[in-house]
């Protein structure tokens, strides 16, 4: 069975310090991979997402980045953090597929709060 | 382009009744629809998914949806709620042919005991 791993579940970074939240799937190749954040405990915003090692989109110009160096390994980075960027962070993974009918999985989350 | 709209912040319900959670969608062309829960401090999971066919979906947890394609909506229900069903709610639309999942805002759903 398929399995996705985030880490870590909580952070608190420093206003300019570098973040890196790492994402992996276990259990299935080639899958489409995405980072979503959730602010305030509502609405998701999706940041990027990837079909494909080192193919990534970016849906919203900010102060992150997003690598993808390895088929099954989803990386969210930011060089110097603001205090906007906190908030919940989600990464999930949905096969590969030209139709689109398949759900998407997510991961637990990582919480992060920038001080 | 797509979007989701749930037009509810917070749905009430008492223990043993019906509860409806509404979602509207937009999108050019047939869509892919999809029901997630969510609880505190944790991911989403997915509960159930429009594709095609039978516009009544069934799902987990004694969950399901109806698909209307001249309402553009697609409202999770459940005939009984339980004070555990208590969770935030996301309806999301795909596209056919799109990577991406698009998600509503979310509706808090409170059942009292």
């Amino acid at each position: 069975s398929q399995t996705i791993h985030q880490w870590p579940a909580t952070l608190v970074q420093p206003v300019g310090s570098p973040l890196s939240l790492e994402c992996t799937v276990e259990g299935t190749s080639n899958p489409n991979l995405y980072w979503y954040r959730q602010a305030a405990g509502r609405g998701l915003q999706l940041l990027f997402y990837s079909v494909g090692i080192g193919q990534i989109s970016s849906e919203v110009p900010q102060n992150l980045s997003a690598s993808r160096p390895q088929d099954r390994q989803f990386i969210l980075s930011s060089k110097k953090l603001l205090l906007s960027d906190s908030g919940f962070y989600l990464c999930a993974w949905s096969p590969r597929s030209g139709t689109g009918r398949a759900e998407a999985f997510f991961g637990q989350g990582t919480r992060l709060t920038v001080v | 382009a797509q979007s989701v709209a749930q037009p509810e912040d917070q749905v009430n319900v008492a223990e043993g009744n019906p509860l409806t959670v509404k979602c509207t969608y937009s999108v050019s062309g047939n869509p892919y629809l999809f029901w997630y829960v969510q609880y505190p401090n944790r991911g989403l999971q997915f509960l159930l998914k429009y594709i095609t066919g039978d516009n009544l979906v069934k799902g987990s947890y004694g969950f399901e949806a109806e698909f209307n394609k001249s309402q553009t909506s697609f409202h999770l229900k459940k005939p009984s709620a339980l004070v555990s069903d208590s969770a935030l709610y996301f309806c999301a639309v795909r596209a056919v042919g799109y990577s991406t999942l698009t998600f509503g805002k979310g509706t808090m759903l409170l059942v009292s005991p």
